[in-house]
């Protein structure tokens, strides 16, 4: 059973690029969520991907946004990137998306300049 | 608006002692609270959750106390080794409306523990 994973581990953009970040969920797990975590501070949820659809989306705007693929896999974009994006992006992944137990990848650090 | 609070922001304990993180939440719709603890450089690992229905669960070490008519619970490290020394976050969720749970956390507690 492989665990959650992510690429890239870190990224360094500039101000108003756009960026793309992945995850392969957990194997058997249909469901991923985001999170963005600031330094010093708690995962925030973004959104989460269920059946290929956005299914709930935390306070984030709307140049957030993801895809998820028939394999489970999800994308995280973030257009028109802002110094306050620099955070560690974390995704995790469930079965179902009422499941308690969440399992998170190792997440990829995103430094905006 | 937190929904999650947590303290201390930081802990330094020695070896061999009892370390304690505190919680307190706001939304009594929750009803699943787990502690993740995060070593530098990677992702939050799930330690130990509890429902609102116990009031105390225990894993090895690891003990969560649980106070609903307070809305706080707690997370008690017995017998602290210097390998506990990680950042511990306290979250919460509940199923809304479309059945979607989603965590929400406390802001961390980062926990150093002296040998």
């Amino acid at each position: 059973e492989t665990g959650v994973t992510q690429s890239p581990t870190h990224l360094i953009k500039t101000r108003g690029q756009q960026v793309t970040l992945r995850c392969s969920s957990q194997s058997g797990h249909n469901t991923v969520s985001w999170y963005q975590q600031a330094l010093g501070q708690g995962p925030q949820f973004i959104f989460q991907y269920y059946r290929e659809e956005e299914n709930g989306r935390g306070n984030f705007p709307p140049r957030f946004s993801g895809l998820q693929f028939p394999n489970y896999s999800s994308e995280l974009n973030v257009n028109a990137l802002e110094l306050d994006d620099s955070a560690l992006y974390l995704c995790a992944s469930s079965w179902g998306t009422g499941t308690e137990t969440q399992y998170f990848g190792p997440g990829t650090r995103l430094l905006v300049l | 608006q937190q929904q999650v609070k947590q303290s201390p922001q930081s802990l330094i304990v020695q070896k061999g002692g009892i370390s304690i993180i505190n919680c307190a939440y706001e939304n009594t719709a929750f009803d699943y609270f787990p502690w993740y603890q995060q070593f530098p450089g990677k992702g939050p690992a799930l330690l130990i959750a509890i429902r609102p229905d116990v009031s105390e669960k225990k894993e090895g070490r690891f003990t969560i106390s649980f106070n609903k008519s307070a809305k706080q619970f707690s997370l008690h490290i017995m017998d602290s080794q210097p390998g506990d020394s990680a950042t511990y976050f306290c979250a919460a969720s509940s199923l809304d409306g479309t059945g979607r749970r989603a965590l929400t956390f406390g802001s961390g507690t980062r926990l150093q523990v002296q040998p």
